[in-house]
C-alpha cells in the first residue's frame, strides 16, 4: 500500500504545550499535505509542502519534510483546546491523494 | 463552511439495498472526489471526476459507481449494500483536479447498513 502512516496514533497534551505528529510514506512524492478533521466532520486543509521544500510555516503550524527519509512532521505550537482533532497527512500518488490513518490529538484545557 | 454540500447527512438502510449519495462542489471547481471513511480502513479514496469525465480510480468496489453531471454535481451509487459498507462518505472538490491542489471536503454522509 502507498498509504502514509502517522505516528503516534493518539496524543494527549495540556493546553499551551506543543504537539508533534509524524508521517511516513512509501513512494516518491511531488507534495505532501496535512489536513485536520474534527470529530465526524469533513477534512480541512492545513498546509501543503512541496518535495523541494524542507520546512513551511503557517501561523502556529510548522511542517517539515525529509524526502530522503520519506517522512514529514507537523508541529502545533502553543496548543489550544480547539486544536483537538484528528490530523492526517496526504501524499500524491499519481492522480490519487492517499491519506494516512491519522493522529488523534486531544488537548486538555 | 467549505462550500461543498452533500446530501443526505444520514442514511439508514438494509443489506441488499441501493442508495445514492449526492455532492455539489464549490462554485468554480471542476473536479470531484469521493472518499470512504470507516473505523477499520481509515480514509480511502474511491474515485475522482474532472469536468464530467472519470480521472482516477481508487479502492472502489464494483457494486459502487459514480458519475459527474454537466452541472458538475456528482452522485455516488452504492448497490447490494453489505454491513461493511457502513461508513462516512465524503465528497471533496478542487479547481482543476491536480493533486497539488487543496481539496475542499463536504460534511459527509453517514451511512448505516443494518
Amino acid at each position: 500500500s502507498q498509504q502514509g502512516e502517522e505516528d503516534p496514533q493518539a496524543l494527549s497534551i495540556q493546553e499551551g504545550e506543543n504537539a508533534t505528529m509524524n508521517c511516513s510514506y512509501k513512494t516518491s512524492i511531488n507534495n505532501l499535505q496535512w489536513y485536520r478533521q474534527n470529530s465526524g466532520r469533513g477534512l480541512v486543509h492545513l498546509i501543503l509542502i512541496r518535495s523541494n521544500e524542507r520546512e513551511k510555516h503557517s501561523g502556529r503550524l510548522r511542517v517539515t519534510l525529509d524526502t530522503s527519509k520519506k517522512s514529514s512532521s507537523l508541529l502545533i505550537t502553543a496548543s489550544r483546546a480547539a486544536d483537538t482533532a484528528s490530523y492526517f497527512c496526504a501524499t500524491d500518488g499519481g492522480f490519487k491523494t492517499i491519506f494516512g490513518a491519522g493522529t488523534r490529538l486531544f488537548v486538555k484545557a | 463552511d467549505s462550500g461543498v454540500t452533500q446530501t443526505p447527512k444520514h442514511l439508514i438502510t438494509a443489506t441488499g439495498q441501493r442508495v445514492t449519495l449526492r455532492c455539489s462542489p464549490r462554485s468554480g471547481d471542476l473536479s470531484v472526489y469521493w472518499y470512504q471513511q470507516s473505523l477499520d480502513q481509515g480514509l480511502q479514496f474511491l474515485i475522482q471526476y474532472y469536468n464530467g469525465e472519470e480521472r482516477a480510480k481508487g479502492n472502489i468496489l464494483e457494486r459502487f459507481s459514480a458519475q459527474q453531471f454537466p452541472d458538475l454535481h456528482s452522485e455516488l451509487n452504492l448497490s447490494s449494500l453489505e454491513l461493511g459498507d457502513s461508513a462516512l462518505y465524503f465528497c471533496a472538490s478542487s479547481v482543476a483536479g491536480d493533486n497539488q491542489e487543496t481539496q475542499y471536503f463536504g460534511p459527509g454522509t453517514r451511512l448505516l447498513v443494518l
